[in-house]
């Protein structure tokens, strides 16, 4: 079966770097995805792994290693509007999206 | 219409009774899917379909029903609520045809009450 891990909450600082972790174990493995979510709001897309590797996007980079079936989200030069949650995502042998139960951000100023 | 659309936003429903929750897409995107949203709990799948048609079952599939006759509109039912289905649901959609990361394109989100 399938097994998603993320913390469930974490604060940081404006202007600083956190990380957010996931660990996962899967049968079958099509890539690894990153959502964030604000509060009342639809999940909305980040980012995409499927190669062993650092993929970065602006501010926000992601990270996989498929051996040790752990992904993180860094997010950089935090922003009062990055209080989300943040939501990780295997595709599977079906190419169906499992779900973390996703990690709540808050950003303090 | 830009995107994914759901209808209605929120509904308050009698235990019982039957509700549809609309969904239409204008990107012209091969697989649909709806998924339920509970505090806690990430995203569950309740059905899917990969291509007008057909629909498959998901994670949570019981006292839902869906229908995808054409490529835009996926609708859920539930035939006979009951308070276990309040939920937030939302729709998807992707382009899992090949060549593309296949990522899911969210609607706004139904929350629905069941008492």
């Amino acid at each position: 079966g399938q097994n998603i891990d993320q913390p469930t909450e974490m604060t940081a600082t404006e202007g600083a770097i956190v990380q957010i972790n996931c660990t996962y174990q899967t049968s079958g493995f099509n890539g690894l995805f990153w959502y964030q979510q604000h509060a009342g709001e639809a999940p909305t897309f980040l980012s995409y792994n499927v190669l062993d590797g650092l993929e970065e996007k602006g501010r926000f980079s992601s990270f996989l290693s498929r051996s040790k079936g752990y992904s993180y989200l860094l997010l950089k030069e935090l922003q009062m509007k990055d209080s989300a949650s943040y939501l990780c995502a295997l595709m599977d042998s079906n190419y169906q999206l499992i779900w973390g139960a996703g990690t709540k951000l808050i950003i303090k100023p | 219409i830009a995107g994914i659309t759901q209808a209605p936003t929120s509904q308050i429903l009698a235990a019982g009774r039957r509700m549809t929750l609309r969904c239409t897409q204008d990107m012209r995107h091969n697989a649909m899917y709806w998924y339920r949203q509970d505090l806690g709990l990430g995203l569950r799948l309740i059905h899917y379909s990969n291509t007008a048609g057909t629909t498959g079952k998901g994670e949570v599939p019981d006292g839902y029903s869906v229908s995808r006759a054409n490529t835009d509109d996926f609708p859920l039912t539930l035939a006979s609520a009951v308070p276990s289905q309040t939920s937030v649901y939302f729709c998807a959609s992707s382009d899992s045809r090949g060549g593309d990361l296949g990522e899911q394109f969210f609607g706004p989100g139904t929350r629905l009450t069941v008492l």
